[in-house]
């Protein structure tokens, strides 16, 4: 069973200096990463996708994917107070379709 | 962004009532799914749903719990009879054909 964990449970970061989140996972056939963004009492954001190793940019946000490793990081440039949010990594297996979630990482940006 | 809906966002019952959890997924979409949230905890997958059938489930979905669309309806998420573990944030979510998944923003069922 995939078993995703990320790392670290909480980060604070100053406006301005890059955020770097990690994630990994146990199911090396996973081909399907995306990074969500959850503000209190609100659903969901998909921030990035990535499907093959290297690297994939959405505006501020880049994740790297490195399969090999069993890891996907999500790095966010020039962070906000408004960026505070929980980010949830999530892995779709090779089989099946359902997605697997991390904890999250608390992200709090100070201004 | 494509917008999942759901209702309502909070719902309060008693053990052993039945509840029905609704959602309104995106028009086009026609996978979809439940995840299961308790307060501070991972998010945990509960079914997918595909051109009326479940297609995967989850050891959280118990025999109490059903989903169905019908009509092309709302997307829901039946609990008969509750208990008090089943108190939790559920979301819905739907799903794109570059597969990404869209979520509601939950409804917190809270069972006394």
């Amino acid at each position: 069973q995939q078993k995703v964990q990320q790392s670290p449970e909480s980060l604070t970061v100053s406006e301005g200096a890059m955020a770097s989140l990690n994630c990994t996972f146990s199911d090396g056939t996973s081909n399907n990463f995306r990074w969500y963004r959850q503000h209190s009492a609100k659903g969901l954001e998909v921030l990035v996708s990535i499907f093959s190793d290297g690297e994939k940019e959405e505006g501020r946000f880049t994740a790297h994917l490195n399969r090999a490793n069993l890891h996907v990081s999500l790095h966010i440039r020039e962070p906000q107070p408004s960026d505070s949010a929980v980010y949830l990594c999530a892995v779709r297996g090779n089989a099946g379709a359902k997605l697997t979630f991390g904890g999250g990482t608390r992200l709090t940006v100070r201004p | 962004g494509p917008k999942v809906l759901q209702i309502p966002s909070h719902q309060i019952i008693d053990m052993g009532q039945m509840v029905t959890l609704n959602c309104d997924p995106v028009s086009n979409h026609l996978y979809f799914y439940w995840y299961k949230q308790i307060l501070g905890q991972q998010m945990e997958f509960l079914v997918n749903f595909y051109n009326g059938k479940v297609m995967e489930k989850s050891k959280l979905f118990k025999d109490q719990f059903s989903v169905e669309r019908p009509d092309g309806s709302y997307f829901t998420l039946k609990i008969q009879p509750t208990a008090l573990e089943d108190s939790a944030v559920y979301f819905c979510a739907s799903r794109d054909s570059a597969e990404t998944l869209y979520f509601g923003s939950g409804t917190r069922l809270t069972v006394l």
